[in-house]
């Protein structure tokens, strides 16, 4: 147990659909990062967040959006669906950002994913 | 740009040794990690290299080359639970960590 914790584990929705994935760092990380695994693909980066703000953007699609709130929980939103946005969706944190510079461990501690199936 | 290459299967047999390697090309490097992930599991981390050389840890070693933008993760004693995929990640340009597509390695008795 990683001391992440991602809800729900599994969500099937329907194409045009809108939904939000909900994440809780482990207690004491103030980083956030969310990635996206299809089937038989590497993990894509899609966004980070540190203490409430964004810190880094990867390849997240316009019609994904998150944040991060004061209590340090993050949420992912996926909005108008299409049938590719099935996958699994990890958040990870860690306790500082990575963009504070090299030469420290910034490990990043995953989640264990929530499963969306777009119909 | 920036790539990570990463075999994408292989096999071993229970008890031997197999080496993973990694080679990467990015725009800047704050160091390297390996993960394991188990399908339909979450990585769970098992090394970090930012200097050159060799870092054990039990069962498994990662050995880091920057000047050749090289890594490779040694498990010894295979057993059949490292069945799984071994994903090689680096701290890039803009500090984005960038995952490689990951090695399957699948430990035959």
């Amino acid at each position: 147990d990683s001391g992440v914790t991602q809800t729900p584990k599994h969500l099937i929705t329907a194409t045009g659909q809108r939904v939000t994935l909900r994440c809780s760092p482990r207690s004491g990380d103030l980083s956030v990062y969310w990635y996206q695994q299809s089937l038989d693909q590497g993990l894509q980066f899609l966004i980070q967040y540190y203490n409430g703000e964004e810190r880094a953007k990867g390849n997240i699609l316009e019609r994904f959006s998150a944040q991060q709130f004061p209590d340090l929980h993050s949420e992912l939103n996926l909005s108008s669906l299409e049938l590719g946005d099935s996958a699994l969706y990890f958040c990870a944190s860690s306790q500082r950002s990575l963009a504070g510079g090299g030469g420290f461990q910034e490990t990043q501690y995953f989640g264990p994913g929530t499963r969306l199936l777009v119909l | 740009g920036q790539n990570i290459d990463q075999p994408t299967e292989m096999t071993a047999t229970e008890g031997a040794i197999v080496q993973i390697n990694c080679t990467y090309q990015t725009s800047g490097f704050n160091g390297l990690f390996w993960y394991q992930q188990h399908a339909g599991e979450a990585p769970t981390f098992l090394s970090y290299n930012v200097l050159d050389g060799l870092e054990e840890k039990g069962r498994f070693s990662s050995f880091l080359s920057r000047s050749k933008g090289y890594s490779y993760l040694l498990l010894k004693e295979l057993q059949m639970k490292d069945s799984a995929s071994y994903l090689c990640a680096v701290i890039g340009g803009y500090n984005k960590l960038i995952f490689g597509a990951g090695t399957r390695l699948a430990v035959h008795p």
